[in-house]
């Protein structure tokens, strides 16, 4: 079993509908969780950066953590055809420790249609 | 925001022969290095763990002696395959994190390695 367990998609909605991403984990040890986009042929850039369960909320992005369902979302509202990309979600048990080490989904194929 | 950049972009090589990517830190100080892999449909892959000065950090089941990585100053690191193969071909990519305040990785554009 993966880590980390994450839908691949593709994922195809209309210009300005809501959209849910989602992985599951199976290490109770992860504290802190990520959103990344990444562009084709480009590295990650970090989206939401959640410590522990809960919501946060930027902008079009909300990203929520149950640590007691081992289940973390990134929901994007008002979606525009510029949110087409992959969506990977990763996790770590000791982000600002000496090793930050990084466990990433496979990444979710978005394409917002216009 | 910070950036990191890799060098090339992309490299097509024969099999059998050595190719090096460079990363840098280009308005930051970057203590630590990740060197990650992604092959199509696939999560990326740590690779290794290069902290300035001191020897990398190589995951399970990674080759150190096939992926050769120097992090000789705080803003380049360097990863060398070795006697590549075709089943070298992959996406690498870098990231680093700053020295103080966030613990933020930051991610190059990425590194499309061809072997023929």
């Amino acid at each position: 079993q993966k880590e980390v367990e994450q839908d691949p998609g593709p994922l195809s909605v209309p210009e300005g509908a809501i959209v849910s991403l989602n992985c599951t984990y199976s290490n109770s040890a992860f504290q802190y969780f990520m959103w990344y986009r990444q562009y084709s042929r480009k590295g990650p850039e970090l989206l939401m950066y959640t410590y522990s369960s809960g919501n946060k909320e930027d902008g079009r992005f909300t990203a929520q953590v149950d640590k007691s369902s081992k289940y973390i979302s990134l929901f994007i509202r008002d979606s525009q055809p510029s949110d087409s990309a992959t969506y990977l979600c990763a996790m770590s048990s000791n982000y600002g420790g000496a090793t930050n080490k990084l466990i990433f989904g496979t990444g979710t194929l978005l394409a917002v249609q216009p | 925001g910070a950036v990191v950049s890799q060098h090339p972009s992309r490299v097509i090589c024969k099999s059998g022969t050595s190719v090096k990517i460079e990363c840098r830190s280009l308005d930051f100080q970057a203590t630590t290095m990740f060197w990650y892999r992604q092959f199509p449909k696939q999560s990326l892959m740590l690779m290794a763990t290069s902290n300035e000065g001191s020897k990398a950090t190589y995951e399970q089941g990674v080759e150190k002696d096939k992926f050769l990585i120097n992090h000789a100053s705080l803003t380049l690191s360097t990863l060398t395959v070795t006697s590549a193969h075709p089943e070298d071909s992959s996406f690498y990519i870098c990231s680093a994190r700053e020295m103080t305040g966030s613990y933020e990785q930051y991610f190059g554009p990425g590194t499309r390695l061809t072997v023929t």
